[in-house]
């Protein structure tokens, strides 16, 4: 069966600090991957997809990114982070044949 | 009018008693309707996956999908606390699209 596994689940980081928050999948081969936000009443947020190694697309211009360095890696950073980079990150994957699962999450609290 | 409805709750409703989640949308080219729970601090858990409308049940859920209507359904059967959680609706055209997530409602199942 799959798994996927996100970490760390709590991070408290100052203003412009860098960030590094890591994905993994294991059980299947090729998954799309994706990065997701939610806020409080505001729903979930697509951050990044990923269909392949290398291949990154983002859904919204901020001061994130994300990189795919290997075929069940995901990985989102930030140089230095803002106040508004606070939330509950979400790193997911699907197939064509496999509905969309999630991890359990990060919460990211910026001081 | 925004692609997915679904109203934020909170829904309190007693142990044992069936619970009705709803959804609307506005895209008649969705094919395919999810239903995930989210407990707090943790990802979403798929539930049910449909394709196209009519019925589907697993246990105690069953997922209804009326397309000309454009209202999917939700119900769970002799509710448990342990049912409490925040129910998100999600839908998309075709297997490999983009999905679009409700805001999710939050069920309360008092003992």
């Amino acid at each position: 069966s799959q798994t996927i596994h996100q970490w760390p689940a709590t991070l408290v980081q100052p203003v412009g600090s860098p960030l590094s928050l890591e994905c993994t999948v294991e059980g299947t081969s090729n998954p799309n991957l994706y990065w997701y936000r939610q806020a409080a009443g505001r729903g979930l947020q697509l951050l990044f997809y990923s269909v392949g190694i290398g291949q990154i697309s983002s859904e919204v211009p901020q001061n994130l990114s994300a990189s795919r360095p290997q075929d069940r890696q995901f990985i989102l950073s930030s140089k230095k982070l803002l106040l508004s980079d606070s939330g509950f990150y979400l790193c997911a994957w699907d197939t064509y044949y496999q509905p969309q699962h999630f991890g359990d999450g990060t919460r990211l609290s910026i001081l | 009018q925004k692609e997915v409805e679904q109203d934020p709750g909170p829904l309190s409703v007693p142990e044992g008693a069936i619970v009705s989640l709803n959804c609307t949308y506005s895209n008649s080219a969705f094919q395919y309707f999810m239903w995930y729970r989210q407990y707090s601090r943790k990802g979403p858990e798929l539930l049910m996956y449909t394709y196209s409308s009519g019925n589907k049940e697993d246990g105690r859920f069953t997922a209804q999908v009326d397309k000309s209507s454009k209202y999917i359904s939700l119900f769970i059967r002799d509710s448990q606390p342990s049912d409490s959680a925040t129910y998100l609706c999600a839908m998309t055209v075709n297997r490999d699209d983009k999905i679009i997530f409700g805001k999710g409602t939050r069920l309360h199942i008092l003992p």
